[in-house]
């Protein structure tokens, strides 16, 4: 069964680096995702993407946050300087069509020291 | 307030006990999913309704668009179902989904 992958699985950097997390959404699917959830709290959204553009962000995804989807497999989070509360999961997650589920991925673990 | 509400917060079950999960939400939406998140932090997709109920083997979801109220059901419930159960909506204007805090279930042999 497809399933939509994420390297990698667990990132460590240092306050200030940037950092690029990919995901590889199930391969017809069209709406693109990004999650987080900072250890023990609950899912949070960051942003939507669909036709090449961003459909929509909360106030997480502040400047320092990018999404590309750079060729037609790949669907990429760029933190430009991390910070300490940007140490997270982060979740993928893509569906064929607006009335579909949504199907996550595995996560990457992201600790900035 | 939280948007999404999920009670209880923590359950503990024997194995082969009736279990529900409840689910409010003070939001209109255009479907409500419930997930399954393993210790190891993934999540799958259990259900996604709009109306009604559904049912996947041993796993029922229902939910009452009237009452902004949707319950998870596991019968027979087995160690292996030992995870955390989360509710998440999908707000009525835009497509992103508004998560619960999440019930954490254990089930013992």
């Amino acid at each position: 069964e497809p399933e939509v992958t994420q390297t990698p699985s667990h990132q460590v950097t240092q306050m200030g680096q940037e950092v690029i997390l990919r995901c590889v959404p199930i391969s017809n699917h069209l709406y693109f995702y990004w999650y987080r959830q900072i250890l023990g709290q609950k899912v949070e959204f960051l942003v939507s993407f669909y036709n090449n553009e961003i459909s929509e962000k909360s106030e997480i995804f502040d400047d320092q946050f990018s999404v590309e989807r750079p060729d037609g497999s790949n669907f990429t989070l760029k933190i430009r300087s991390t910070k300490l509360e940007d140490s997270a999961m982060y979740f993928c997650a893509s569906k064929r069509t607006g009335l579909e589920t949504q199907y996550f991925g595995p996560g990457t673990r992201l600790l900035v020291l | 307030k939280n948007e999404v509400e999920q009670s209880p917060q923590n359950l503990t079950a024997q194995e082969g006990e009736f279990i529900t999960i409840n689910c409010s939400y003070s939001v209109g939406i255009s479907a409500l999913h419930w997930l399954q998140q393993h210790p190891g932090g993934g999540i799958v997709s259990l259900f996604m309704l709009s109306s009604g109920k559904k049912k996947h083997g041993r796993l029922i979801a229902t939910i009452n668009i009237q009452e902004k109220h949707s319950s998870l059901h596991i019968t027979a419930s087995h160690p292996r179902d030992s995870a955390v159960y989360i509710c998440a909506v999908r707000d009525n204007n835009t497509d992103k989904l508004i998560f619960g805090t999440g019930t954490r279930l254990q089930v013992f042999p």
